[in-house]
């Protein structure tokens, strides 16, 4: 299940499930969004993205809804795996006098054998 | 996908002193580069825009002389942390963008002590 405490949320899955992460941006104007998943001490690493002008792109596994009306990006993992355990991030690319990548809160997903 | 190499992965420094940390893309030229700054179990907090060649443009409640940006070429990017504090202590982070896509380094643990 999740949980939100004072900082990341979490999100708790069997393996095998499929998770559903959700994010809510920002700045209507953004016209590129991404998805990344950071592990423990390292960098953001690339998921999948997604540009303004769709609503949905799926990947291997992964897929990414886009929902401008209320301002919502969603990220589905079909079958989760121990390895997909991780802090995944949406980030928008804001425009304006110089584009630039804002991120939002994020989730820990944390999935069980 | 593309390189970005961040140096050093982790420092330790005493209070009063800088410490240089670099971001490097390795197979691209990056005319932006983007430096955050992570604390535990929070989202990437955007600290500065760096353009080669001119002033970086830093967020707002981000203390541009204490955190000296510098992108001298199309390869490299330098943030100093300048008379470090304790509260200084943060997960660096930078990114390099190559068109639409953002890479990010893998970050430098700063122990200010």
């Amino acid at each position: 299940g999740e949980s939100v405490g004072l900082h990341l949320p979490t999100l708790s899955v069997q393996e095998g499930d499929n998770s559903i992460i959700n994010c809510a941006y920002s700045n209507s104007a953004s016209d590129y969004f991404i998805w990344y998943k950071q592990e423990s001490g390292k960098g953001p690493q690339f998921i999948i993205d997604i540009r303004s002008n769709m609503d949905k792109r799926q990947g291997q596994r992964v897929t990414v809804l886009l929902n401008k009306t209320v301002k919502h990006l969603s990220l589905q993992i079909a079958a989760t795996q121990p390895g997909d355990s991780a802090v995944y991030f949406c980030a928008e690319n804001m425009k304006g006098g110089s584009e630039k990548l804002v991120f939002g809160k994020g989730m820990k997903l944390t999935v069980n054998p | 996908g593309a390189v970005v190499s961040q140096h050093p992965s982790w420092v330790i420094c005493k209070s009063g002193t800088s410490v240089k940390i670099e971001c490097r893309s390795l197979d691209f030229q990056a005319t932006t580069m983007f430096w955050y700054r992570q604390f535990p179990k929070q989202s990437l907090m955007l600290m500065a825009t760096s353009n080669e060649g001119s002033k970086a443009t830093y967020e707002q409640g981000v203390e541009k002389d204490k955190f000296l940006i510098n992108h001298a070429s199309l390869t490299l990017s330098t943030l100093t942390v300048t008379s470090a504090h304790p509260e200084d202590s943060s997960f660096y982070i930078c990114s390099a963008r190559a068109s639409r896509e953002a890479f990010f380094g893998q970050g430098t643990r700063l122990t200010v002590v």
